[in-house]
């Protein structure tokens, strides 16, 4: 099983502000990794798949990057309702696996 | 629109068992493989299991392997999951999915439901 680990569990940072949100894999996953975006008492939102292609819908503030075992997400000037927690996923290998998480909270 | 519903979540006892369904509408439902994924109270996102878009070939979380079972009915557009031998640590919501592109195995998850809750509680 492949674990994901992200980092940090919190980041707290202030509107307007660039976030850099990172993911390590234990083993390669290519570039099968994915982002999702969770607010409370909803369902998660898809943002990057395969490492570095925006969802649809998702704005241009969010990027994706990296291979093999490291990944980032950027959110390049935060917005008030970007606050969340976001979760990436690989897809490389079963069985499909999720990071633990970071939430994204307003200093 | 695409919209996946969930049902089925309720309360059930140790060792008891429980089928949750999941009515898609407004894309090829038969098209697309589907997966559930669960979330326990302030916890997150669990993996559970996956079935091609033709029901074929299933796949499970090692949490769940020999106890629950994903199947599908194309021509309802409904996906399922029949949990037996339920524990308390299959307390959870959960969310079915479907994956970004139609055939292949291409599982990311672009359309989620709310979520059903499953409470396993004595």
């Amino acid at each position: 099983e492949i674990v994901l680990t992200q980092s940090p569990a919190t980041l707290s940072l202030s509107p307007g502000e660039r976030a850099t949100l990172s993911c390590r894999a234990s083993q390669s996953v290519s570039n099968y990794l994915v982002w999702y975006q969770q607010k409370p008492g909803q369902p998660p939102r898809l943002l990057i798949y395969d490492a570095s292609n925006r969802a649809t819908g998702i704005p241009a503030t969010f990027s994706g990057s990296g291979s093999g075992t490291d990944f980032t997400l950027t959110i390049s000037s935060l917005e008030p309702e970007d606050f969340a927690v976001y979760y990436c996923q690989h897809r490389s290998s079963w069985p499909l696996t999720f990071g633990q998480g970071t939430r994204l909270e307003i200093k | 629109e695409v919209q996946l519903l969930e049902s089925g979540g309720g309360l059930v006892q140790p060792g008891g068992s429980l089928r949750l369904s999941c009515a898609a509408s407004g894309f090829t439902f038969s098209t697309y493989a589907m997966t559930w994924v669960r979330q326990a109270p302030g916890k997150g996102l669990e993996w559970v299991s996956a079935i091609d878009h033709s029901g074929g070939s299933t796949y499970y979380a090692d949490s769940v392997k020999g106890r629950f079972t994903i199947s599908r009915d194309n021509s309802k557009k409904t996906l399922y999951v029949q949990m037996n031998s339920l524990r308390a640590e299959d307390t959870a919501v959960y969310h079915c999915a479907k994956v970004g592109r139609p055939y292949g195995d291409f599982f990311y998850m672009d359309v989620w439901g709310k979520g059903t809750t499953v409470t396993v509680s004595s």
